[in-house]
């Protein structure tokens, strides 16, 4: 079954909001990396967090590695519109990666 | 210049036909995958190969059979399509495995089994 599990399935935020998505694990994950999935195109990698704790910015997007390495988050502040697609967060279970089910995201302008 | 490519972008087929897609990577990677997108964009792992050799086998049907001619190239050949087969599949590479790369995904595949 699913061992990342990712909240909320769907973001509806309005132009300038902040949000967050989460992503657990019941078991401890060596890393974590986030994609981002615009409509209709195909994953890209955005980050990847390998440190207990561990905090990473890029512009808007703040993501975190929990202390006890076994949940995540993506924080994005001042929403954009170009912000618009799935975010998936993926961990490493078994010498895979092991995706969560992604959070939609769809910006109200 | 593209780095995964994959072909065709789309494949509208019957049940019982069996097709082929194809994937290849410039970027000199050891690594590569098919994953499944389903209807509800969720994303999972059907094979790995890493320089040639299958090291990841989810549990897949027999009736896809993933080949590997050279590390910058895989395919998955789909016999006996089902309308489950729909789907988006995508390839991607990595430079290594284990997991700890980055992934590099093509532009996926949409199946369309009727």
């Amino acid at each position: 079954g699913q061992q990342v599990m990712q909240i909320p399935q769907y973001q509806h935020v309005q132009e300038g909001e902040d949000f967050t998505t989460y992503c657990n694990s019941s078991t401890t994950l060596s890393n974590i990396q986030w994609y981002k999935q615009r409509p209709g195109g195909h994953p890209v990698f955005l980050i990847q967090l390998v440190k207990s704790g561990e905090v990473k910015k890029q512009k808007r997007l703040t993501f975190q590695f929990g202390e006890a390495k076994k949940n995540s988050s993506l924080h994005i502040t001042a929403t954009q519109t170009t912000d618009v697609g799935t975010y998936f967060c993926a961990g490493r279970v078994d010498y895979k990666l092991s995706f969560g089910a992604g959070t939609t995201v769809t910006v109200r302008a | 210049d593209t780095a995964v490519s994959q072909t065709p972008k789309y494949l509208v087929t019957q049940m019982g036909n069996d097709k082929s897609i194809k994937c290849e990577q410039n970027l000199g990677h050891d690594t590569m995958y098919w994953y499944k997108q389903d209807s509800k964009k969720f994303l999972k792992i059907m094979f790995s190969y890493n320089n040639k050799e299958l090291i990841i086998n989810e549990t897949v049907p027999n009736r896809f059979s993933p080949k590997s001619p050279d590390k910058a190239h895989l395919n998955l050949h789909i016999n006996s399509l089902e309308l489950g087969d729909s789907a988006v599949y995508f390839c991607a590479s990595s430079l290594a495995s284990g997991a700890t790369y980055e992934q590099y995904f093509g532009p996926g595949t949409r199946l369309t089994v009727t």
